[in-house]
């Protein structure tokens, strides 16, 4: 079974930096693109973005609202994705879903954790 | 950005009714739409890919249908559990874009 454990979460003042870690259990993670999307408390969901299997470059995408700001990596000797965040700005403020990518539609976010919560508050 | 409008926004329904959800998007995006399922304090669940095709283990009360830019989710009788907000999403471009969500509620 397939399972993502995030973690990292926690309150942090604009302008400020966090790293959100996700664990990969029960698939072949070094096989699966990966993503994150975020929710902020009572809206709707936000794609952050993804990125690449090595074998298929490992490249990554980012939204334009975290481009420059965010980097998504990857540490496959570990079976965990990251999401480095800099500069963080309160409309961050959400919970941060790390999802797999099924490879037949590479669009479609088949697996997701429980989410960590970011709050970006003074 | 291709944006996805769903409606209605909510709706009040009954176990064993027929539930209609529609999401239409800004331009053609083939069938590479997605339909997921989430309830309170949950991380969302796909429930639908390539706009018809149910993911594994998905009851066949919920279904799918449209292509282009409409899209049509559909659950045929309505069971207590399937109260839940309900998010189509497209991926024919990026960055994958969500629509607004609709969120079904007990009458």
């Amino acid at each position: 079974e397939v399972q993502l454990v995030e973690s990292g979460g926690g309150l942090v003042k604009p302008g400020g930096s966090l790293r959100l870690s996700c664990a990969g259990f029960g698939f072949s993670f070094s096989d699966a693109w990966m993503s994150w999307v975020r929710q902020a408390p009572g809206k709707g969901l936000e794609w952050v973005g993804r990125i690449k299997r090595k074998s298929d470059g490992g490249t990554t995408d980012h939204s334009a609202a975290v481009r420059g700001r965010f980097t998504i990596s990857r540490d496959d000797s570990k079976n965990t994705l990251y999401l480095q965040m800099n500069s963080l700005k309160t409309e961050d403020t959400a919970v941060y879903y790390c999802t797999t990518v099924t490879l037949v539609t590479a669009g479609s976010l088949d697996s997701w954790g429980q989410g960590t919560l970011v709050t970006v508050s003074s | 950005d291709v944006q996805m409008t769903q409606s209605p926004s909510s709706l009040s329904a009954s176990v064993g009714d027929r539930v209609i959800i529609t999401c239409q998007a800004s331009q053609d995006i083939g069938n590479y739409l997605n339909w997921y399922q989430q309830k309170p304090g949950k991380a969302p669940k796909l429930l639908i890919y390539d706009a018809s095709y149910l993911e594994p283990g998905v009851p066949s009360r919920f279904s799918g249908s449209g292509s282009a830019t409409d899209f049509t989710f559909t659950i045929t009788s309505l069971q207590p559990e399937d109260f839940a907000t309900y998010y189509c999403q497209q991926y024919d471009n990026l960055p994958l874009t969500f629509g607004g969500g609709t969120k079904v509620e007990i009458k």
